[in-house]
């Protein structure tokens, strides 16, 4: 179990630029959530996939923002247009909802996207 | 929806005991988390309890729910400088957990 890895870890764009994150959850987990955090606060849930499917949007998740979970492993999220206020930490989790587990999310280490 | 409110900072003398307190609005949350950030990391789960419990412990760390109020706390014994960290309840009622503002502990040598 090698936990839920992100890439970039440090993202720095210019304003309008496009950006993609990925995230690899923990590999027998079928949920895969995204969140953004800003300074001072906690996480903001942004959407969710089971297994391929994407199940729930945030209204926080505006149109410039798309995510995908293709083959029900790994997610990208994609920022479209980068704006200054797009900045922030993004960070991915998973957990399993098989079985007798608890549905208990796991986070990554975050993307920190800086827009200049 | 949801509202987690926790008190904002918490400085205490390494060794000493931290309480680091938590309230929550829906009665019907059924999973209750703990979860510790350093500086530029992830969120790390410390623990967690389920809604029909009032304890849990875990090493160092005492979980204590009261579900009349809606109150959840975290206890940290012999509280280390490695412990200074933001530390953030979660109270989650259907799948999407709703996360406080985060307690930074800060712990003096």
């Amino acid at each position: 179990d090698t936990g839920v890895s992100q890439d970039p870890r440090h993202k720095i764009t210019k304003r309008g630029q496009n950006v993609t994150f990925r995230c690899d959850p923990i590999s027998e987990h079928n949920r895969l959530y995204w969140y953004r955090q800003t300074l001072g606060q906690g996480p903001e849930f942004l959407t969710y996939f089971q297994n391929e499917a994407q199940l729930e949007k945030s209204r926080l998740l505006s149109d410039r923002f798309s995510a995908e979970r293709p083959k029900g492993s790994f997610s990208t999220l994609e920022i479209q247009r980068t704006e200054q206020g797009d900045s922030a930490m993004y960070l991915c989790a998973s957990s399993s909802v098989a079985g007798l587990s608890t549905d208990t999310q796991y986070f990554g280490p975050g993307t920190r996207l800086t827009v200049l | 929806g949801e509202d987690v409110e926790q008190s904002l900072f918490l400085s205490v003398r390494e060794g000493d005991s931290s309480v680091i307190n938590c309230t929550y609005t829906d009665s019907s949350s059924t999973y209750l988390y703990w979860y510790k950030q350093e500086p530029g990391a992830g969120l790390q789960l410390l623990t967690y309890i389920f809604s029909n419990m009032d304890m849990k412990q875990d090493q160092r760390l005492t979980v204590l729910l009261n579900k009349k109020d809606k109150h959840l706390s975290l206890r940290i014994a012999d509280t280390q400088t490695g412990d200074s960290a933001i530390y953030f309840c979660a109270a989650r009622g259907s799948y999407i957990p709703t996360f406080g503002r985060g307690t930074s502990l800060i712990v003096h040598p």
